[in-house]
């Protein structure tokens, strides 16, 4: 099983210039979760899905879109991108959204916007 | 406001044992969570407490105190590998994560 995994692991980007970035898991899970990592901060999630054909917002949604249109697939949209958007991202999964939420995490893509 | 705080970073030496604190306020509480993330990858679990006490996992213990808001990871053994960022994190009322910023841990000969 190749677990979760994302591409692409490295990008550069012009502020206004768009971008998707692919998650992929093979666990069959139902749950699945873009997480931004900055210097200094925690996690924060951006947005997440309860599965299939389902998106809901996160702790900071503005700027991005997703969509689940495939169990296995979630995919991270930046619209115009901006300097503010510079960050490591992590995409994650898990089998339930109860209490026991093991959530397993993609090997990141870095992101800078220039 | 939700809150995780733990130190920014703690040194220790190969073979010795650390500890390392979490503390938390959270719009109510589902579990507590240590995931460790060496430099450049991916963030991977490590325990979960959900009811006060000590869970053992080898060389890996994490203990909760939810009267407190207080969680640590007790690290025994300390092994060079283990030099890594160690992160706490809450899952609120609404089964959604909290993060604190995490703990570097510097091991040393």
């Amino acid at each position: 099983n190749a677990g979760v995994t994302q591409t692409p692991k490295f990008r550069v980007l012009k502020t206004g210039q768009s971008m998707t970035l692919l998650c992929a898991q093979d666990m069959n899970h139902e749950y699945m979760y873009w997480y931004r990592q900055d210097p200094g901060m925690g996690l924060r999630l951006i947005h997440y899905s309860v599965g299939e054909g389902t998106t809901a917002k996160g702790e900071v949604p503005d700027g991005y879109n997703v969509s689940r249109l495939k169990k296995q697939n979630f995919l991270l949209g930046l619209e115009s991108a901006a300097p503010s958007q510079t960050s490591v991202y992590f995409c994650a999964s898990s089998q339930t959204s109860g209490s026991y939420n093991e959530q397993f995490f993609g090997p990141g893509t870095r992101l800078t916007v220039l | 406001g939700q809150n995780i705080d733990q130190p920014t970073e703690m040194t220790a030496t190969e073979g010795a044992i650390v500890q390392i604190n979490c503390t938390y306020q959270t719009s109510g509480f589902n579990g507590l969570f240590w995931y460790q993330q060496h430099a450049g990858e991916a963030p991977t679990f490590l325990s979960y407490n959900v009811l006060d006490g000590l869970e053992e996992k080898g060389r890996f213990s994490s203990f909760l105190s939810r009267s407190k808001g207080y969680s640590y990871l007790l690290l025994k053994e300390l092994q060079m590998k283990d030099s890594a960022s160690y992160l706490c994190a809450v899952m609120d009322s609404n089964y959604q994560l909290i993060w604190g910023a995490g703990t570097k841990l510097i091991i040393k000969p």
